[in-house]
């Protein structure tokens, strides 16, 4: 079993509709995850973050987070072309150190 | 703002030669990260450092591969008798704070 899983898509999404990306993780103990986006041929750049159970928002993103399905999600809102990217779960399983990426989701948001 | 830096940015070896990669990363950041990524596939871990101190390791890097940070500042992986299997984007990373990552352009392997 992977320690993070991600569906590899692609995920089709009109342009203005919301994107919803899913990942799980392994290790029940892990503390902070995040978002990363990944331009084909580029590399990944950090869009978010989260440490607590719940939403946290930033701007058109929004990430979710519950540590008892071991379960965090991204929700992309009003879905615009330069959207179109892979998208990486990453957990940090100890509170330092090794952050553990999922395969990515590739996402495609058609005009 | 210079970013990360790494060097090459492409090299092509063939089967069996060493290769070095550089990295230099965003001044302040005392964390330096090497990751490889091959097509369809996440960036996978291979190791850490805090400033000069290599605290996590992949066992990737326990035959092969190596990696050094002399000094805190820039890093270098060396690949020793390189397979056809090496062959992938090989990521240096840094940050201030533990998952926070700013990447550099990679720098691609292709042996031969």
């Amino acid at each position: 079993q992977k320690e993070v899983e991600q569906n590899s898509g692609p995920l089709s999404v009109p342009e203005g509709a919301i994107a919803s990306l899913n990942c799980t993780y392994s290790d029940r103990g892990s503390q902070s995850f995040f978002w990363y986006r990944q331009y084909s041929g580029k590399s990944p750049e950090l869009i978010m973050f989260i440490y607590s159970n719940g939403d946290k928002e930033d701007g058109r993103f929004t990430a979710q987070l519950n540590k008892a399905s071991q379960y965090v999600s991204l929700l992309i809102r009003d879905s615009q072309p330069s959207d179109s990217a892979t998208y990486l779960c990453a957990v940090l399983p100890d509170s330092w150190g090794k952050l553990q990426f999922g395969a990515g989701t590739q996402v495609v948001v058609t005009p | 703002d210079t970013g990360v830096s790494q060097d090459p940015r492409h090299k092509i070896t063939k089967r069996g030669q060493n290769v070095t990669f550089r990295c230099d990363p965003i001044s302040e950041h005392n964390r330096l990260y090497w990751y490889r990524q091959t097509l369809g596939q996440g960036p996978e871990f291979l190791t850490y450092f805090q400033n000069e101190a290599q605290l996590e390791k992949s066992r990737l890097l326990s035959d092969r591969f190596s990696a050094e940070r002399p000094k805190g500042s820039f890093s270098t992986l060396e690949i020793q008798r390189t397979e056809q299997g090496d062959s992938a984007m090989y990521l240096c990373a840094s940050s201030l704070e533990d998952g926070e990552l700013f990447f550099g352009e990679g720098s691609r392997l292709t042996v031969l």
